[in-house]
């Protein structure tokens, strides 16, 4: 059984740079088959992709964040990590990590989630 | 950008049918998902491929996608399937969701 676990501070000054990790347990994130992705929720509102990325390093943005998102995989590690700089309030949010399943050219789809990890930008 | 759109909120009665819409530009032609989110949890695939279920999703939840509108479907619903419900597509190398819709069983 595939885990998550999103880690870092959970506090972050505004203009600073916002820094996750998700670890995934239970299996290699050294697949073909498998995207990891990052995911935000606002308090009260929707969900908003920020990004995913392949073991390969191949990398995909939401193009409204793309100027200020690096997500990095470590397979030594079976890590993922999220970096968004120049955070402001409107970056508060639950960030979730999640396994995104690659079906053919137009299937991707988010099979495991992690629990998620608020994040508060304040000074 | 791609856009999906979903009614804010559907009511129905225990034990009855709720459907659930989602539009967008040709949906038929991507696959679509739905995740169904409760209060303080993450969200959790219910419907993947436009009409497959995970292991663990009871039977009574489907999908069906074609031409503009994705449709799940909770047959025989039950209170403990109010939650928020979330569809989601792949459009051009970007993950899109749409905005969710709220399922009341009344």
């Amino acid at each position: 059984q595939v885990q998550l676990q999103e880690s870092g501070p959970g506090l972050v000054k505004p203009s600073e740079t916002l820094s996750l990790t998700c670890t995934v347990s239970g299996g290699s994130i050294s697949s073909t088959n498998y995207n990891w992705g990052w995911i935000r929720q606002p308090p009260g509102k929707g969900l908003e992709w920020i990004g995913s990325v392949h073991y390969s390093g191949t990398t995909y943005y939401n193009p409204s964040l793309k100027t200020r998102v690096n997500i990095l995989a470590d397979t030594s590690k079976t890590q993922f990590s999220l970096k968004l700089s120049s955070v402001t309030a409107a970056d508060t949010a639950v960030y979730y990590c999640a396994r995104q399943a690659i079906v053919g050219l137009s299937g991707r789809h988010f099979d495991y989630w992690g629990q998620g990890a608020l994040v508060t930008v304040s000074s | 950008s791609y856009e999906l759109t979903q009614p804010p909120s559907v009511s129905v009665s225990p034990g009855q049918t709720a459907s659930i819409t989602c539009s967008g530009d040709k949906l038929g032609d991507k696959y679509a998902s739905w995740y169904q989110q409760k209060p303080g949890q993450p969200p959790v695939l219910v419907i993947y491929e436009d009409n497959k279920r995970p292991s663990g999703i009871p039977g009574r939840f489907s999908g069906s996608n074609s031409g503009n509108t994705a449709t799940l479907t909770i047959s025989g619903t039950q209170g403990m399937d109010e939650a928020e419900y979330y569809c989601q597509a792949w459009d051009r190398s970007t993950v899109v969701f749409g905005g969710g819709t709220k399922l009341t069983v009344l």
